[in-house]
């Protein structure tokens, strides 16, 4: 059973300062990975998508990378805002429980002291 | 395009009582998901469908069922409430069947049963 697991479960930074946050999952047969971001009290936007074909995504000042055979992601965050904190959740798409679903983490708790 | 609109917000039952959560999108997609998120965990798949009339089970789908006569509307029912299903329900909805494809989340629904 595929299982995703993300460190740290929260972390607190100044504003500025780049951070990363860190995923890993324990089947690689996976399709995708995708890094997801939710506020509190709302539902869960798409930050990244990256295939399993692919090393990296980036978007403005997020960056993603995955490597597939260690079982391992990172995002990156850069030059981080306030604005930026959030909950941030991992997940993998697969079919290793028989049908194409996908397998969140529990999330890391960003917060961006100004 | 609203996108995945989700009702009511909050609901509290009494154990025993039954429901229906509501899940509509307006953006033509043939997939649709109904996950469960209970407090600092990730979110766990209930139900979904791959089209109309199409359903099938995710990870936790005891106690719950689903129906899709439609492509917009996706309602999850709660038969018989139970404590443990205290937890904040997302539904969500995708194009397709391919893997470059990313869900599209609700705000979700709190629910609490006493």
């Amino acid at each position: 059973k595929q299982e995703v697991t993300q460190i740290p479960a929260a972390l607190s930074v100044p504003e500025g300062e780049n951070l990363v946050l860190n995923c890993s999952f324990t089947d690689s047969a996976i399709y995708n990975l995708q890094w997801f971001r939710q506020d509190p009290g709302k539902g869960l936007t798409s930050l990244l998508l990256i295939q399993s074909s692919q090393r990296e995504q980036t978007s403005g000042r997020l960056n993603a990378s995955l490597d597939k055979s260690s079982g391992r992601s990172t995002l990156y965050i850069a030059a981080s805002q306030p604005g930026d904190s959030a909950t941030y959740l991992c997940a993998v798409f697969d079919s290793g429980a028989g049908s194409y679903q996908l397998t969140f983490g529990k999330g890391t708790k960003l917060s961006v002291i100004p | 395009n609203a996108g995945v609109t989700q009702t009511p917000k909050f609901r509290i039952l009494k154990i025993g009582q039954s429901m229906t959560l509501q899940c509509a999108q307006d953006m033509n997609h043939n997939y649709m998901y109904w996950y469960r998120q209970d407090p600092g965990m990730g979110l766990k798949l209930i139900y979904y469908s791959v089209g109309a009339g199409i359903t099938d089970k995710g990870e936790v789908p005891n106690g719950y069922n689903v129906s899709r006569s439609t492509t917009e509307d996706f309602p999850l029912r709660l038969e018989l409430a139970a404590p443990s299903q205290t937890s904040v329900y997302f539904c969500a909805s995708k194009p397709g069947e391919s893997f470059t494809d990313t869900q599209y989340f609700g705000p979700g629904t709190r629910l609490t049963v006493l």
